[in-house]
């Protein structure tokens, strides 16, 4: 049982350096975000899709571009990065299955630090 | 907009005490609230969750009731163990449906049992 794969766990950028953090669920989630932990913060959500070809802007987007271009994959793009995104990221998915029935299932986490 | 304020941890208790977590949220409509916990190294995983005022959410041993009076949620447990050792968040979701992917965070409550 797979579940949410997240990669890498561990990532660490310079200041401008562009990566990809990668997310796969095996689960046929039409539902999948992006949040980020930072201490005394909690989490924040980046950005979510409620679907193939379907993405939308969470409470902190800038910075990150996402895409869905699969019901599998959902990629998270720091295009230019900068040391206040050093954090832990996690990826979630969920079915649609409506009001009631709500429950995300999260990957294990990339830590990433930006120098 | 929406908010979700929990007690500062952290919290050490002693194996087979009473554990109370505070939730209070700030919200237009009524939203749905969920507590899920972090094991060390992992992501976070459904506790529990109400949908409506009055409502109970239980599951293993632990509890929370949705009070629409007191907008609160607080989570309970009577008697710890140390495999509870945690962080726990508090969180909520004003769409219907969508605490499948557009959830609010408290910033998170670290629990310590010690034997």
């Amino acid at each position: 049982n797979a579940g949410v794969t997240q990669t890498p766990k561990f990532q660490v950028l310079k200041t401008g350096q562009s990566m990809t953090l990668q997310c796969a669920q095996d689960m046929n989630h039409e539902y999948m975000s992006w949040y980020r932990q930072d201490p005394g913060m909690g989490l924040r959500l980046i950005h979510y899709s409620v679907g193939a070809g379907i993405t939308d802007q969470g409470e902190v987007p800038n910075g990150y571009n996402v895409s869905r271009s699969t019901t599998e994959d959902f990629p998270l793009r720091l295009l230019s990065a900068a040391p206040s995104q050093t954090s832990v990221y996690f990826c979630a998915s969920s079915y649609s299955s409506g009001e009631g029935n709500e429950k995300l299932f999260f990957g294990s986490g990339t830590q990433l630090s930006v120098l | 907009g929406d908010s979700v304020t929990q007690m500062e941890g952290p919290v050490t208790l002693s194996e087979e005490a009473f554990l109370t977590i505070n939730c209070t949220y700030t919200a237009t409509g009524y939203p749905s609230l969920f507590w899920y916990v972090q094991y060390p190294g992992e992501g976070l995983q459904l506790l529990l969750k109400a949908t409506k005022a009055d409502d109970k959410g239980s599951n293993k041993g632990f509890e929370a009731t949705y009070r629409k009076e007191t907008t609160s949620f607080h989570l309970e447990k009577g008697s710890v163990q140390v495999s509870d050792s945690a962080v726990y968040f508090c969180a909520l979701s004003e769409v219907p449906g969508a605490g499948s992917y557009q959830l609010t965070f408290g910033k998170g409550t670290k629990l310590s049992v010690i034997p």
